[in-house]
């Protein structure tokens, strides 16, 4: 099993709709958790970190289950900007980041 | 705001010629490390260091060198190129192993063997 799995995409959805994306972790040890975007042939870049009561910034909310080693990504009222491939990153103390495979989103006009 | 910087961003080199990917860093980050990606397989660690000095395997290190004289700098160096080495490569720095940071990436190396 890989330590970090998601949604093996591709998800197709029309601009304003609202996506859910789910990653799970194996590592129970894991103490901090992100998001990362990353556009075709470019680098990854920090979309947010998530907290353990769960955040929001804008558009865009994530949840962590703890208990569940789980972690979700909200896109509401998707943009054609947000189409990307998404990223789930867990890491622990004196751990290396650990990514997984991702998961690509297509927003249609 | 140079962030982590790579060079070169393309290149193209022979089976068995040897070459360095260059990465440096001017925030002051202690952990640095290397990732290739490819298609279907996410990002792979391949090499990190968690300050000047010290460096350690990750998950394919397999043919692949690093040192890390300074804080700014960690070169990735390919021995003796081979096609499987064809990847992406991109090299991320994040200002402790110890704390709860974020990882910055430079713009990636697109590396073809032949």
């Amino acid at each position: 099993r890989k330590e970090v799995e998601q949604d093996p995409g591709p998800f197709n959805v029309p601009e304003g709709a609202t996506v859910a994306f789910n990653c799970t972790y194996s590592n129970s040890a894991s103490q901090s958790f992100f998001w990362y975007r990353q556009d075709c042939r470019k680098e990854p870049k920090l979309l947010m970190s998530v907290y353990s009561s769960g955040n929001e910034d804008g558009r865009f909310t994530a949840q962590l289950n703890r208990a569940s080693q789980y972690i979700s990504l909200l896109i509401r009222d998707s943009k054609l900007s947000d189409s990307a491939t998404y990223l789930c990153v867990v890491k622990g103390y004196g751990q290396n980041f650990v990514f997984g495979p991702g998961t690509r989103l297509s927003v249609l006009p | 705001n140079a962030g982590v910087t790579q060079t070169p961003k393309f290149q193209v080199l022979k089976t068995g010629q040897s070459m360095t990917l260059q990465c440096a860093q001017d925030m002051n980050h202690e952990y640095m490390s290397w990732y290739r990606q490819d298609p279907g397989m996410g990002l792979r660690l391949i090499h990190y260091s968690v300050g000047a000095g010290i460096t350690d395997q990750g998950e394919v290190p397999n043919g692949y060198n690093v040192s890390r004289s300074t804080t700014e700098d960690f070169p990735l160096r390919l021995l003796s190129a081979a096609p499987s080495q064809t990847s992406v490569y991109f090299c991320a720095s994040s200002y402790s192993a110890e704390l709860v940071a974020e990882a910055f990436f430079g713009q990636g190396t697109r590396l073809t063997v032949v």
